[in-house]
């Protein structure tokens, strides 16, 4: 079955640094691979997907992610985080035709000034 | 824009009683998903569904019903309610044709006292 691992539940970044988050699927085959941000009282919004093509992907407010199919990984990186930056983000994995879009525990970024 | 709305917004409910969240979206999807968020657990799915008069279930599935009387509606339902329900419920829709990234409704703070 598929899984999600993001082993970070709290990242702490000082505005302006680079930030990685990490994330660990397991699912056999080739994936469709999701980040989602999560705003105080608010549902997820897409941040970038990976659909089977370029290993790295760009998505909104200058975040990418690279797929590592040797290592199954999907970590998303930011050159330079903003305040506006903190939030807690989730990463996803849904398989090709499928229906069950599986989370992970999600990781909560701070930021400090 | 893909539009998934939640009702109610928060719901105190009492132990033994009924519960009812609804969830209506306006994307014309076929996939619709119930979540809840809990601190540590991060997103964990609870009833699914691929079109109108269809449930499926989810991870955590007991102690939850589940109806899609049409394509735009999916609810979410707790006869007996219970305090260990008390959580944060997101509804959202996909399109299982695209395998597209699912859009989020708000989510719904129920409280069981």
């Amino acid at each position: 079955a598929q899984s999600v691992t993001q082993p970070d539940a709290r990242v702490t970044v000082s505005e302006g640094a680079s930030l990685q988050l990490r994330c660990k699927y397991s699912y056999f085959g080739t994936p469709y691979l999701f980040w989602y941000v999560q705003y105080p009282r608010q549902g997820l919004q897409l941040l970038l997907k990976y659909y089977p093509g370029d290993p790295v992907v760009q998505g909104v407010n200058g975040f990418e992610a690279e797929f590592s199919k040797s290592n199954s990984s999907f970590h998303l990186r930011k050159a330079s985080v903003h305040w506006s930056d903190w939030a807690v983000y989730f990463c996803a994995v849904s398989p090709a035709g499928g229906y069950k879009v599986v989370f992970g525990s999600g990781t909560r970024l701070l930021v400090s000034p | 824009e893909a539009a998934v709305t939640q009702s109610p917004r928060n719901k105190v409910a009492v132990t033994g009683g009924k519960v009812t969240l609804s969830c209506n979206q306006t994307n014309n999807h076929n996939n619709m998903y119930w979540y809840r968020q809990d601190t540590g657990h991060g997103l964990r799915l609870i009833h699914y569904s691929y079109g109108a008069g269809s449930t499926e279930k989810g991870d955590i599935p007991d102690g939850y019903k589940a109806s899609r009387p049409s394509q735009e509606n999916f609810s979410l339902i707790l006869e007996l309610a219970t305090p260990s329900q008390t959580s944060v419920y997101f509804c959202a829709s996909g399109d299982r044709q695209l395998n597209t990234e699912v859009f989020f409704g708000k989510g719904t703070r129920l409280t069981v006292v």
